[in-house]
């Protein structure tokens, strides 16, 4: 069984500040990390994508990833009232996408 | 920018009806999805398709769906016999070149069986 889990949350932080999203994965043959971002109603948005261990940045979006760990998070600075949302993290050893059940996060202005 | 629509974007049926619904994925990808997500749950892989054939599909894909590529570039889901449980999101998703590069979504059909 392939599980992502997240912490479903609600996260609450005030405009401005950090926000940490967090995801472990089970299956060690996973190849690709996927962080969505899904309003209600909405469908899943891409934030980013990464691939090999480390930290990568993407504005004010940064992902990490640890294949030893079988963990990768999302931090999100200056975060903004637009940033609320259900963050989803996906998982793929290949063709199909594996998803946790998403973290609410709100950002309080 | 490309990308992926889905139609209907809600679909109301009653038990037992068959539903097909439409997704057109961006016009240079080769892999294409389903998925869906019960209200308050999470997004559920069903099936993937490449080179137009089906190369993986969950245990919920089972023979009440079936998808095709009937054309060059719309892609279906139908559903035969729907049942209450059926009732969703769908979403229709497209890739570029491998099963590991990132998937885009499209809007989604809300599926509302009676």
């Amino acid at each position: 069984q392939k599980e992502v889990e997240q912490n479903s949350g609600p996260l609450s932080v005030p405009e401005g500040a950090i926000a940490s999203l967090n995801c472990t994965y089970s299956d060690r043959g996973s190849q690709s990390f996927f962080w969505y971002r899904q309003y209600s109603g909405k469908s899943p948005e891409l934030i980013m994508s990464i691939y090999s261990n480390g930290d990568k940045e993407d504005g004010r979006f940064t992902a990490q990833l640890n294949k030893a760990s079988q963990y990768v998070s999302l931090l999100i600075r200056d975060s903004q009232p637009s940033d609320s949302a259900t963050y989803l993290c996906a998982v793929t050893p290949g063709n199909q996408f594996y998803f946790g059940t998403g973290t609410s996060l709100t950002v309080i202005p | 920018e490309p990308e992926v629509t889905q139609t209907p974007s809600h679909q109301v049926t009653q038990m037992g009806q068959e539903v097909i619904l439409r997704c057109v994925p961006i016009s240079n990808h080769l892999y294409f999805y389903w998925y869906r997500q019960i209200l308050g749950q999470k997004v559920e892989f069903l099936v993937s398709f490449y080179n137009n054939e089906i190369s993986e599909k969950s245990e919920i894909f089972d023979d009440q769906f079936s998808v095709e590529r009937p054309d060059g570039s719309n892609f279906t889901l139908k559903i035969r016999s729907t049942k209450l449980e059926d009732s969703a999101m769908y979403f229709c998703a497209s890739s570029e070149g491998t099963d590991t590069d990132t998937q885009y979504f499209g809007p989604g059909t809300r599926l509302t069986v009676l």
